[in-house]
């Protein structure tokens, strides 16, 4: 079992382009969460999903941020018209049912800059 | 709102020293606690849990629901366990973990 792959590792934008970030869980697992980490700070959580559904999004910011969960595929994290401030590291973690959020494997991160 | 604050951000100690990581947490209910590390160039894996009252590596935490802490502590330091410490809590069948801002361990030899 390869872990949690995030890809890419890193990945520079530069203010008002897009940026997509992909998260492909361990196998078997069907929970996916994803958590912002900005320089100095710890981790702080965004997005929680299940396959096709968001179940809680009340850390993501209002605006330009969105994420998804296919049936098919890894998890997508997109940012639009990219800021600054949006420079970070993005950690995707799965866990393989409900109830078991303790049971959140991570992946190694993507490191977004924005120029 | 959760809240877990630990106070050091860098904590330095001599090899065989005894090493305490400090974790306060604000939550009004029944929190599950747990302490993450990362070591150099590997991700963020998950050390303990404060229901399994295990001891991993020679490390132990114990929640104090009265001063609402729950503490990392090694008697004797190790090179290898320099690393980032997390202290999480995730609030009573939740999902989401809430971390503090991270403990940087350095053990000199």
């Amino acid at each position: 079992n390869a872990g949690v792959m995030q890809n890419p590792r890193h990945l520079v934008r530069r203010r008002g382009q897009e940026a997509r970030l992909r998260c492909s869980p361990m196998k078997g697992h069907s929970h996916v969460y994803w958590y912002r980490q900005l320089p100095e700070e710890g981790l702080k959580f965004m997005v929680y999903l299940q396959k096709e559904n968001i179940i809680d999004e009340s850390g993501m910011p209002k605006e330009r941020f969105s994420a998804e969960f296919p049936k098919e595929g890894p998890s997508i994290l997109r940012i639009q018209q990219v800021v600054r401030g949006d420079s970070a590291a993005y950690f995707c973690a799965s866990s393989p049912r409900t109830g078991t959020s303790y049971e959140q494997y991570f992946g190694p991160g993507t490191r977004l800059t924005v120029t | 709102a959760q809240r877990v604050t630990q106070p050091e951000k860098l904590l330095s100690v001599f090899k065989g020293a005894p090493v305490e990581l400090k974790c306060n947490y604000s939550y009004s209910g029944s929190p599950e606690l747990f302490w993450y590390v990362q070591y150099s160039r590997q991700r963020l894996q998950l050390l303990l849990r404060h229901i399994s009252r295990e001891s991993i590596k020679g490390f132990t935490a114990d929640l104090n629901k009265g001063e609402t802490s729950f503490h990392l502590k090694k008697p004797f330091a190790q090179e290898e366990d320099s690393a980032m410490y997390y202290c999480a809590l995730v609030e009573a069948a939740g999902n989401k973990l809430t971390f503090g801002g991270g403990t940087r361990v350095l053990v000199k030899p």
